[in-house]
């Protein structure tokens, strides 16, 4: 079964620390694997997407990595800003029908 | 330009009646994809639509349908409403239905049933 399960499912730093979220995926065959950030009340917002042969990408703050051969991404954020605070959603495509497979989240709060 | 658009922002409804939930997709792209998103939970996918086709559809009852106009606009139409459909109602749009392009949401649909 095509399954898509981040970690932690919460987590709290303070302002200025980096953090990293998991996830790992069973879905195949694979397509590629997106973060999305999520604010509280608002629709996802794409971070990064990866292809099966890419292993690392950034945006600004935030680095994704992809270990196809484990299936697992992480997303790891630097110098935490408040407004990181929101759940962070991993999504993976299957290449047979491009369905996308959503992870349940990481909800991030930032304290100041 | 505009991104997607969805309306209304917030509805209140009682068990048994229907809804209609409006998307307005971003200026270009043609599919469109409907989403349930209970609290706590990832988005859970309804329907995808392309070309004014259906796509892809989700696990679903049919009390759950939609459709795609010529302008690419889409709405989303749930009848019997039950107490489980409160949930935010998303759409994302897209220039095609596959590859590696991502997909743009509006801000959802909050659908409170009382």
């Amino acid at each position: 079964k095509n399954q898509v399960e981040q970690s932690p499912q919460s987590l709290i730093i303070l302002e200025g620390k980096n953090c990293t979220l998991q996830c790992n995926y069973t879905v195949s065959p694979f397509s590629n694997l997106r973060w999305y950030k999520q604010d509280t009340g608002r629709g996802p917002v794409s971070l990064t997407i990866m292809t099966f042969s890419e292993n690392t990408k950034s945006n600004g703050r935030y680095t994704a990595t992809l270990d196809a051969d484990t299936k697992q991404s992480s997303l790891h954020i630097t110098a935490s800003q408040l407004s990181d605070s929101a759940s962070y959603i991993c999504v993976v495509s299957a290449r047979s029908n491009y369905q996308l497979i959503w992870g349940a989240g990481t909800k991030l709060i930032i304290k100041p | 330009d505009a991104g997607v658009t969805q309306s209304p922002t917030h509805l209140i409804k009682t068990r048994g009646q229907h809804v209609t939930l409006r998307c307005s997709p971003i200026s270009g792209h043609k599919s469109v994809s409907w989403y349930q998103q209970v609290l706590g939970q990832g988005p859970q996918f309804i329907f995808q639509y392309y070309e004014k086709e259906e796509r892809g559809r989700g696990n679903f009852p049919d009390r759950f349908s939609a459709r795609q106009f010529p302008n690419y606009s889409s709405e989303l139409n749930v009848n019997a409403l039950l107490l489980g459909d409160s949930a935010l109602y998303l759409c994302a749009s897209r220039r095609d239905p596959a590859g590696n392009q991502p997909q743009h949401f509006g801000d959802g649909t909050r659908l409170s049933i009382l």
